[in-house]
């Protein structure tokens, strides 16, 4: 199987932009889709990017998401930062057997 | 709306059984893929197990293996999760999430499970 490995928090001002990455151990990050998931405290997760790129309706255009071949990694950007924006993001993807395999989450503190 | 609604949770002792529903509403429900992931306080979130959409294709997490069981009930809109053999490392929220190719996952609110003597 593979791992997905993310930076544990990552830290940023209101109105700026940050990249959370998500690295794939063993395997090309591009076979299966990534999806992220946020999660604010006390709340369950909800999907903010799926199918490596495609944001869902309500979920508004400054998160985006996109795959790197070249570093074996996806990322999750968020320009325009808000507070409501603090959370942890988890990255998520699959393997052949419909296994879901998650990062370890990245928690982002807007400041 | 996707409403995907999980029930079941509380307490019990270890060694012992609980059986999870998850009631899902708005959309159609024998089209979706389904899985239940768990986050124990304080963790990140760990996939536990996946069902097809027809239930003919079924995965478990080595960590569960042998000890939980997946089913769903297409003509209820219901998935299910039978746990036995519970130890304190199975406490933790249980939530249901439901895919359909391109759509995104849709998740339940989650339903506490704590297994403590």
């Amino acid at each position: 199987n593979f791992m997905l490995t993310q930076p544990h928090s990552v830290s940023e001002s209101p109105g700026k932009t940050v990249t959370i990455s998500c690295t794939r151990i063993s395997g090309n990050i591009a076979s299966n889709y990534v999806q992220w998931h946020q999660q604010r405290p006390g709340s369950a997760p909800t999907t903010v990017i799926y199918e490596d790129n495609q944001r869902p309706s309500g979920v508004p255009d400054r998160f985006s998401g996109s795959v790197d071949s070249s570093s074996n990694s996806a990322s999750l950007t968020i320009s325009g930062l808000k507070t409501e924006d603090e959370a942890v993001y988890f990255c998520q993807s699959y393997d052949s057997s419909h296994n879901w395999v998650f990062g370890g989450g990245t928690k982002l503190t807007v400041l | 709306e996707v409403q995907l609604v999980e029930s079941g949770g509380g307490l019990v002792q270890p060694g012992g059984s609980l059986r999870l529903s998850c009631t899902g509403s708005g959309f159609t429900f024998s089209s979706y893929e389904m899985s239940w992931v768990r986050q124990a306080p304080g963790k990140g979130l760990e996939w536990i197990s996946y069902i097809s959409y027809s239930g003919i294709i079924i995965s478990y997490a080595d960590s569960v293996k042998g000890r939980f069981t997946i089913s769903r009930d297409n003509a209820k809109n219901s998935l299910f999760l039978h746990m036995n053999s519970l130890t304190v490392e199975d406490t933790a929220v249980y939530y249901c999430a439901g895919d359909v190719s391109g759509d995104p996952t849709s998740w339940g609110q989650g339903t506490l499970v704590t297994v403590s003597s």
